[in-house]
């Protein structure tokens, strides 16, 4: 079956460490974003990528950093300069353009040691 | 700015009522609606949509109402069962462009046996 998969399910970061979140996605979708979602919240949007190579700030970008080499991987690092980054991290993509419905994968939980 | 926002952050019902969602919205330029239901550890999935050319859309058990004068939607479940208990979110969207989805808070149903 299609969809995203998102890994690890949870993770754990020292201070000072940048971590990788994994994402990827075999529903053939152009655009993919990154969103955090903190408790009792709405989403909250890091960076979404409408193609290949491109990417573009959200609302939250600071501390954090993507990239879009494949269209079917869109991972996202947490650097050190985030500091508050425990939250946990939602991965989705959508068929072609922004604004479609959006398919979401099961998140990671970043925590902090 | 402008954002979407829910009315209740907790909807506590018995099972076999319906359940009445609400959203506010307040960007007029927004011309695409999107409820999704998120389960405990997971990602959103996609509910239903609604267009602003249409007032109502029915789904299975599910009913999106469209109030474009008081900028409101709302989301009808029929016959509520235990797996209904998730977090609602509503999402606008102006189609065709460039604009990102924006998540308001979620409300919280929960359904007691």
């Amino acid at each position: 079956d299609g969809g995203i998969t998102q890994s690890p399910k949870y993770l754990f970061r020292k201070e000072g460490q940048n971590v990788t979140l994994s994402c990827e996605q075999n529903l053939n979708h152009d655009a993919m974003y990154w969103y955090r979602q903190d408790p009792g919240q709405g989403l909250r949007l890091i960076y979404y990528s409408q193609i290949v190579n491109d990417f573009q700030k959200g609302d939250i970008a600071e501390g954090y950093s993507v990239s879009r080499e494949k269209k079917e991987s869109f991972p996202l690092t947490v650097t050190s300069a985030q500091k508050n980054p425990t939250a946990f991290y939602l991965c989705a993509s959508s068929i072609d353009r922004i604004g479609q419905p959006q398919h979401f994968g099961d998140g990671t939980r970043l925590s902090i040691l | 700015g402008e954002s979407v926002g829910l009315h209740l952050p907790t909807l506590s019902v018995q099972e076999g009522d319906n359940s009445i969602i609400n959203c506010a919205y307040s960007n007029s330029a927004s011309d695409y609606f999107i409820w999704y239901k998120q389960e405990s550890g997971k990602g959103p999935q996609f509910i239903i949509d609604i267009r602003s050319n249409m007032d109502k859309r029915q789904g299975q058990r599910v009913t999106v109402l469209l109030n474009k004068t008081v900028k409101h939607l709302s989301l009808q479940i029929a016959a509520t069962q235990p797996g209904d208990s998730a977090v609602y979110f509503c999402a606008e969207n102006i189609r065709g462009g460039s604009y990102i989805p924006t998540f308001g808070r979620g409300t919280s149903l929960i359904v007691h046996p």
